[in-house]
């Protein structure tokens, strides 16, 4: 099992959009729309912010988005605020029972 | 409001056992529909999923990382509403923030609730 591929990193400016790629294959998110995303910052507990590929949990911003198109799963957040700095990973349901992490990718708000 | 809270030995020695337990407070830990997962992110790196357990009445039904299933044991106490982690024959590859959560499994697969994560170091 691989890590799924996101971007190292991404950055852009405050009201802006950026769009987050989690790239896998047809045994994790080809197969099974259960693709979920966290916000980590530092020293916190990380934040579920996406379920089932794009479901928002109560209390989560409608600024953060989620979709799938084949073995890929995107995040956007648009309007960009400086608090949405931090590091975001994608995670899929796999088979068997089993879980897979992307690499994250950190957001920088310039 | 469900917590949870990581506890454990920060620093462990070269080939012996990581054992670290999670304490769930604000709900039970043998509630039906929900697993209990560790994760771990080493310095630098990414999130990588450990394993999970879920309460069965029993011991637990454990589902563990290809990667991580030779040396992996987690296990629950449902008396004390803990759910803990042992890592046998540990590395410095094994240094890492370590995270317990939630897992919400039924037609969904999401982890819902984390702990702050404590990070554990593998050093002589």
């Amino acid at each position: 099992q691989s890590a799924l591929t996101q971007p190292a990193s991404v950055s852009e400016s405050p009201g802006q959009s950026i769009t987050i790629s989690c790239t896998g294959t047809s045994s994790d998110i080809g197969t099974y729309n259960l693709v979920s995303w966290y916000q980590l910052h530092p020293g916190k507990a990380p934040k579920l912010i996406i379920y089932d590929v794009s479901e928002r949990p109560s209390g989560i911003s409608n600024r953060f988005s989620g979709s799938k198109s084949g073995n890929t799963a995107s995040l956007t957040i648009s309007g960009l605020q400086a608090e949405d700095e931090a590091a975001y990973y994608c995670c899929s349901y796999a088979g068997s029972s089993t879980v897979i992490f992307g690499g994250g990718t950190k957001v920088t708000v310039l | 409001q469900l917590q949870l809270q990581e506890s454990g030995p920060g620093l462990v020695k070269p080939s012996e056992t990581l054992s670290l337990t999670c304490t769930v407070s604000g709900g039970s830990i043998s509630s039906s529909n929900y697993y209990w997962d560790w994760i771990r992110q080493p310095p630098g790196k990414g999130l990588e999923w450990i394993g999970t357990i879920y309460y069965t009445g029993s011991t637990g039904s454990t589902y563990y990382s290809p990667s991580l299933e030779s040396r992996v044991t987690i296990f629950i106490d449902t008396s004390k509403n803990q759910f803990s982690l042992k890592l046998n024959s540990v590395t410095a590859a094994d240094t890492a923030i370590y995270y317990c959560a939630r897992l919400v499994q039924d037609t969904d697969w999401y982890l819902d609730y984390w702990g702050q994560g404590t990070l554990v170091t593998v050093s002589s």
